[in-house]
């Protein structure tokens, strides 16, 4: 049972243009929703993260929606760059908020392509 | 700057030998480090809870015995891959569970990662 679903698993986007990543979960004990960008041979790099009592968050050009009734939440990256092109990874983890957070469950992945 | 290391960042080995890869926290103290296996084009997949002064908890299906994790102090844990098999060729990735200075609440710190290739 996968308790992470991610969409697109590949994703094509013109610079310039928005690129949106989707995810859903399934367990509502789940309370900390990171976002990781990982370029070929190196290790996942935090991007963006947020928590349940927010429903959104932006830095810099990435933004992070958050539905909580829906089990949703989704990244935006705007004004897209070819340097954006890399595999980006949604995860959601438990005991965030009280300090003693555990594994991160990953989604598959998008690999997102920005052309120039 | 990186926050976690590992050491190598790529290993080439016979079969038949034990590879050791090390995870190093560098700007805090982990209590809780975990270890991720990558196959191309896939996601992280958890092996293993490491935490300082106890033995790690296996995910479901992770081998103890060819995947030993020594977490021996707050800022190192080593993954040994004993009598190493091609099929053991992966991407190993470390994390550190931890807080930098002024940074927000405990996060997951990805180590570089370590491509184990085995002849």
């Amino acid at each position: 049972q996968q308790q992470v679903k991610q969409s697109p698993q590949s994703l094509i986007v013109q610079k310039g243009g928005i690129s949106i990543i989707n995810c859903a979960y399934e367990n509502t004990a789940f309370d900390y929703f990171p976002w990781y960008q990982q370029f070929p041979g190196k290790g996942p790099a935090l991007l963006i993260a947020i928590r349940p009592d927010v429903s959104e968050k932006k830095e810099g050009r990435f933004t992070i929606s958050f539905n909580k009734s829906a089990k949703q939440f989704s990244l935006h990256i705007m004004d897209s760059q070819p340097g954006d092109s890399a595999t980006y990874f949604c995860a959601a983890s438990k005991g965030f908020l009280v300090g003693s957070q555990g594994n991160l469950i990953f989604g598959k992945g998008t690999k997102l392509s920005v052309k120039p | 700057g990186a926050v976690v290391s590992q050491h190598p960042s790529r290993v080439i080995c016979k079969s038949g030998t034990s590879v050791k890869i090390e995870c190093r926290s560098l700007d805090f103290q982990a209590t809780t480090m975990f270890w991720y296996r990558q196959f191309p084009k896939k996601s992280l997949m958890l092996m293993a809870t490491s935490n300082e002064g106890s033995k790690a908890t296996y995910e479901q299906g992770v081998e103890k015995d060819k995947f030993l994790i020594n977490h021996a102090s707050l800022t190192l844990s080593t993954l040994t891959v004993t009598s190493a098999h091609p099929e053991d060729s992966s991407f190993y990735i470390c994390s550190a569970l931890g807080r930098l200075a002024g940074g927000p609440g405990d996060t997951q710190y990805f180590g570089p990662g370590t491509r184990l290739t085995v002849l």
